[in-house]
């Protein structure tokens, strides 16, 4: 079955730094890749996706990934970080015809 | 869009009590997700219907929980007994299709406490 490992639990950055979440996926057949965010109070909301196409997607808010089949990862990126990015992030996968498999989360704080 | 809906926001029962939580999804979402998420955890699925058929509830524990989307639209989500263990956010989801290539709209969710 395919599970998603995501490397860190929680990261703590400053305003302005760079970011990088690591994500890998177990499975190597076709698959989907979703990375969500939810911010405190709210609902799971989706950031970004890859279907197919160009390895490197943008997603809302100047976030990015890269999906790297021959390492089975899909790293989330942003250049900067400001403080309204505090939230917890979630690599999600999905096979054709299957359920959306999640991570375990990342916690982001960024400290202003 | 309406969103996907959820109700309760918060439900506190005590152990062997029932529960039941309800869902309404997006309008024209074929396929709706019930997940688990323990606190410091990620989503688990529990069942996955398409229309009104399960299509995945291999997670679910059915001596206990149960589902149903009669009218494939909106759903409900039971737990009876409830146990300690139970306690978490309870997320319905939902999307266009079952194919890989359409993402999942979440609700707010239900938080349950058992004690």
């Amino acid at each position: 079955a395919q599970s998603v490992s995501q490397h860190n639990h929680h990261v703590i950055l400053s305003e302005a730094a760079s970011l990088e979440l690591g994500c890998n996926y177990s499975y190597g057949g076709t698959v989907n890749l979703f990375w969500y965010v939810q911010y405190p109070g709210q609902h799971l909301q989706l950031l970004l996706k890859y279907f197919s196409g160009d390895p490197l997607v943008k997603g809302i808010k100047g976030f990015e990934a890269e999906f790297i089949k021959s390492k089975f990862s899909f790293n989330l990126r942003k250049p900067s970080v400001q403080w309204s990015d505090t939230a917890e992030y979630f690599c999600a996968v999905k096979d054709y015809g299957q359920n959306f498999v999640f991570g375990p989360g990342t916690r982001l704080s960024v400290l202003p | 869009e309406a969103g996907v809906a959820q109700s309760p926001r918060y439900k506190i029962i005590e152990k062997r009590q029932s529960v039941a939580f309800w869902c309404n999804p997006i309008s024209g979402h074929a396929t709706l997700y019930w997940y688990q998420q323990i606190l410091g955890q990620g989503p688990k699925l529990l069942i996955q219907f398409q229309n009104n058929g399960v299509v995945d509830d291999s997670q679910l524990p059915k001596d206990r929980f149960s589902a149903e989307r009669l009218k494939g639209v909106d759903s409900t989500l039971k737990i009876q007994p409830a146990k300690l263990e139970d306690s978490a956010v309870y997320l319905c989801a939902s999307s266009l299709s079952w194919t890989g290539d359409t993402e999942a709209f979440f609700g707010q969710g239900t938080r349950l406490t058992v004690v």
